[in-house]
């Protein structure tokens, strides 16, 4: 099925370990984005890529580093995992022309870090 | 202040009713809006999106725009315990470009009684 696939689904941290979230869509969006889901906080973007070869921080980006490594694939990467960052990390992808203007969203990781 | 505020709720109605889910902004630059709605456990999917002020119908639903108030609505008819979910509201700058990046409210989380 076409869409955007996240893994893994789940995880859980240690403080100050590091871990790569992976995410690949097979629609050919040119941009791809990373945010967060928390209680009471909605959701807040932490890094975006307009097209490949492109990435900009978003709302929340400390802590968390990007690779666009191709069109399709979009990767998030915590370096020292905090208790702060346990959250719902979702990513989109969206087409840049066209009349396609929402984000197709994938299913999500949900990651803990004890 | 949020850019996007929203109630969220719980809100619960009895099958059958009218649903009316809100947002307000306080970016006169958003151009375009759009609903989400989000299952337990699940990734936001694409409900409806508009970039002008007035209403659109798909369905049982319909968005409402009223950029001179900064308000925006979801309505829901003939409401089914299928509809339970959380509600998101979204807006971007622009209709085209990669780096146009959606703010979202918190989500309002309905339910609907049998």
């Amino acid at each position: 099925n076409a869409g955007v696939t996240q893994t893994p689904k789940f995880q859980v941290l240690k403080t100050g370990q590091s871990m790569t979230l992976q995410c690949a869509q097979d629609m050919n969006h040119n941009s791809m984005y990373w945010y967060r889901q928390d209680p009471g906080m909605g959701l807040r973007l932490i890094y975006y890529s307009a097209s490949e070869g492109t990435t900009d921080k978003g709302e929340v980006p400390n802590g968390y580093n990007v690779s666009r490594l191709n069109k399709r694939e979009f990767s998030l990467r915590l370096e020292s995992a905090a208790p702060s960052q346990t959250s719902v990390y979702f990513c989109a992808s969206r087409s840049a022309t066209g009349e396609d203007y929402g984000y197709t969203f994938g299913s999500g990781t949900r990651l803990t870090v004890v | 202040q949020k850019e996007v505020e929203q109630d969220p709720g719980p809100l619960s109605v009895p099958e059958g009713a009218i649903v009316s889910l809100n947002c307000t902004y306080s970016n006169s630059a958003f151009q375009y809006f759009m609903w989400y709605r989000q299952y337990s456990r699940k990734g936001p999917e694409l409900l409806m999106y508009t970039y002008s002020s007035g209403n659109k119908e798909d369905g049982r639903f319909t968005a409402q725009v009223d950029k001179s108030s900064k308000y925006i609505s979801l309505f829901i008819r003939d409401s089914q315990p299928s509809d339970s979910a959380t509600y998101l509201c979204g807006k971007g700058l622009g209709v085209t470009g990669g780096g146009n990046k959606l703010t979202f409210g918190t989500g309002t989380q309905l339910k609907v009684e049998l």
